[in-house]
């Protein structure tokens, strides 16, 4: 099984500012297979970015994504109020797992 | 409207049993792989289980084989999970969500549906 071990746990910034969220898979994984979630309190959780680096749709364009192999990134680049949630990464190629999560709050 | 709805939750004793439904509407349900993802109080997201759009492949967590299934019915657009044997570490929001054709993630989650494992 694919473990996939995202850091920091918690980022504390302020609106305004750029998050940068890692996953490290402890085997490479496809880009195809990397996918990117929002989850908010009492809420369901959202795809922001699949195949590592492609927007879902309604997705804005200060989220993106990058990596390959076994370190990938989700970047926001200016945090709006609505952004600050918890950020869950999935690899889906070799069965497939979730990351901890990393929970982006507010400073 | 396009949208994902779970029922069957609830509290259930160690070692019985619980069958979770997920309706499916506004979209062709028979189209889509689906799968069940779940989530213990404050802690992350865990996959259970997935299965084909025709049915033909079915797969499963360690954690959860032999104990779930998976099926759902296209004519019905509804997605099942019967659990047996639930154990107190089964207890988990447990998440109906529709793997989007060719992007290997899913697109489209229901709200969940609560159950409880408890004596």
């Amino acid at each position: 099984e694919i473990v996939l071990t995202q850091s920091p746990g918690t980022l504390s910034l302020s609106p305004g500012e750029r998050a940068t969220l890692s996953c490290r898979a402890s085997q490479s994984v496809s880009s195809s297979y990397l996918a990117w979630y929002q989850e908010k309190p009492g809420q369901a959780p959202r795809l922001l970015i699949y195949g590592a680096s492609s927007r879902a749709t309604g997705i804005p364009d200060r989220f993106s994504g990058s990596g390959s192999g076994t370190d990938f990134t989700l970047t926001i680049s200016r945090l709006e109020p609505e952004d600050f949630a918890v950020y869950y990464c999935q690899q889906y190629g070799s069965s497939l797992t979730f990351g901890g999560g990393t929970k982006v709050e507010i400073k | 409207q396009v949208q994902l709805v779970e029922s069957g939750g609830g509290v259930v004793q160690p070692g019985r049993s619980l069958r979770l439904s997920c309706a499916a509407s506004g979209f062709t349900f028979s189209s889509y792989a689906m799968h069940w993802v779940r989530q213990a109080p404050g802690k992350g997201l865990e996959w259970v289980a997935a299965i084909s759009y025709d049915v033909s492949k079915k797969f499963y967590a360690d954690s959860v084989k032999g104990r779930f299934t998976i099926s759902r019915d296209n004519s019905e657009n509804t997605l099942y999970l019967q659990m047996n044997s639930l154990r107190p570490e089964d207890t988990a929001v447990y998440y109906c969500s529709r793997e989007a054709r060719g992007l290997n993630a899913f697109d489209l989650w229901g709200q969940g549906t609560m159950v409880t494992v408890s004596a």
